[in-house]
């Protein structure tokens, strides 16, 4: 069955302080990944896709990134408006819908 | 205005009764999509549907129903809520099979 984790559950950093959040993929082929953030009793917005091993995308402090079987979001100097929980989604080479992770939720502190 | 909306957004109903969620979209997506979010499990599909001819089954449809009355309205129904069936539920939609998702701001269901 393909599966979508992330790693770690919650994370919290002062603000600053530079971390990565993972989101990892058992897959018999992937199409695309796609980070979204959510706030608390909101909708998630969407972040970012990522389609090939090998490729970047940045906004601001964020900037993630995509292997073979999972993907980064690396969060560079965060402030306190960055707390949110983030997610990940996964669309399979064999179907158009997607696969959510459970979510890392991140605090950052001031 | 929001690009896609819910009614309501929150409600508390009981065990057995029927219920319906709206959702609509100015966006103009041909796709449109239910989710509900459940505390450590993420984001499960219900339903989700192509076009307005075009309604298909998710991971976890049992227990509920849809409707595409037209491109930019799609209704989930609980015909008969059960505890259970308490979650925070999402309407999201999306241009074409491989494009981003943009999500409504989610109803809260409580079933007594």
């Amino acid at each position: 069955e393909d599966q979508v984790t992330q790693s770690p559950e919650a994370l919290r950093l002062q603000e600053g302080e530079s971390s990565s959040l993972n989101c990892s993929y058992t897959v018999s082929g992937l199409r695309g990944l796609f980070w979204y953030r959510q706030d608390p009793g909101k909708g998630p917005e969407f972040l970012f896709t990522l389609y090939s091993a090998g490729e970047e995308k940045e906004k601001e402090r964020l900037k993630a990134t995509l292997t073979k079987k999972e993907s980064f979001l690396h969060i560079t100097a965060p402030k306190p408006e960055d707390s949110a929980t983030y997610l990940c989604a996964v669309q399979f080479s064999w179907g158009q819908n997607f696969v959510f992770g459970p979510g890392t939720r991140l605090s950052v502190l001031p | 205005d929001a690009d896609v909306t819910q009614t309501p957004r929150n409600r508390i109903t009981k065990t057995g009764k029927r219920i319906m969620l709206e959702c609509s979209q100015t966006k103009g997506h041909d796709r449109m999509y239910w989710y509900r979010q459940d505390p450590g499990l993420g984001l499960r599909l219900i339903y989700y549907s192509f076009d307005v001819k075009d309604i298909n089954k998710g991971e976890i449809s049992d227990g509920y129903s849809v409707s595409r009355q037209a491109q930019a309205k799609f209704s989930l129904s609980l015909e008969s809520a059960i505890p259970n069936q308490t979650a925070l539920y999402f309407c999201a939609t999306a241009q074409g099979p491989y494009n981003e998702q943009f999500f409504g701001p989610g109803t809260r269901l409580t079933v007594l």
